[in-house]
């Protein structure tokens, strides 16, 4: 059973501060990982995804992957009520055949 | 340019009861992927259909069933629907890289 595991939170971080949001996975052969973000009553909206070892910056998101360690990170800069959401981790194990698991998500609630 | 559409947003059936759930991909996308998602479990990918082919599946029982049009639209069908089936159901388009999804069809089993 291939799994993804994240943290449920709630994560609760002061307005302008950092955030940091982890997952781990366990079929070593995955190829591409995403981070969703989804806001309560709504579907998940794609924020990054990262395919390499090292870390890929979009604006005040980086994502981090160590494939080695099994790991990817988000980290939220600056952070704003409006980052206010569940994030959720997803781990194409799948290849070509799209494939994606997702992990359960992590409450972040940022506080003014 | 017109993001994933599903049509219904709401349903509400009874124990027993058969749905079609119906998806409208992003024009120029020909991956559709359906997904379930419940409080308990999370986000479960059901299946992925590409040109008209299912092309991966989950881990759903066969009462969990899904086509593809050759205009890319496509339906997801749950025949003899039970108390546990209450879930939002999404459905997401992709390229290469990136998926979308649509606003989710909300079905109440009843």
């Amino acid at each position: 059973q291939k799994e993804v595991e994240q943290n449920s939170g709630p994560l609760s971080v002061p307005e302008g501060a950092i955030a940091s949001l982890n997952c781990t996975y366990s079929d070593r052969g995955s190829q591409s990982f995403f981070w969703y973000r989804q806001y309560s009553g709504k579907s998940p909206e794609l924020i990054m995804f990262i395919y390499s070892n090292g870390d890929k910056e979009d604006g005040r998101f980086t994502a981090q992957l160590n494939k080695a360690s099994q790991y990817v990170s988000l980290l939220i800069r600056d952070s704003q009520p409006s980052d206010s959401a569940t994030y959720l981790c997803a781990v194409n194990s799948g290849g070509s055949n799209y494939k994606l698991t997702f992990g359960k998500g992590t409450l972040l609630t940022v506080n003014p | 340019k017109a993001g994933v559409t599903q049509t219904p947003r709401y349903l509400i059936k009874t124990r027993g009861q058969q749905v079609t759930l119906s998806c409208s991909p992003i024009s120029g996308h020909r991956s559709v992927s359906w997904y379930q998602q419940t409080p308990g479990q999370g986000l479960q990918f059901l299946f992925e259909y590409f040109s008209e082919t299912q092309r991966n599946k989950g881990n759903f029982p066969g009462r969990f069933s899904g086509r593809q049009f050759s205009n890319s639209r496509s339906e997801m069908n749950v025949s003899t629907l039970e108390l546990g089936d209450s879930a939002l159901y999404l459905c997401a388009s992709k390229t290469t890289d990136e998926q979308f999804f649509g606003p989710g069809t909300r079905l109440t089993v009843l």
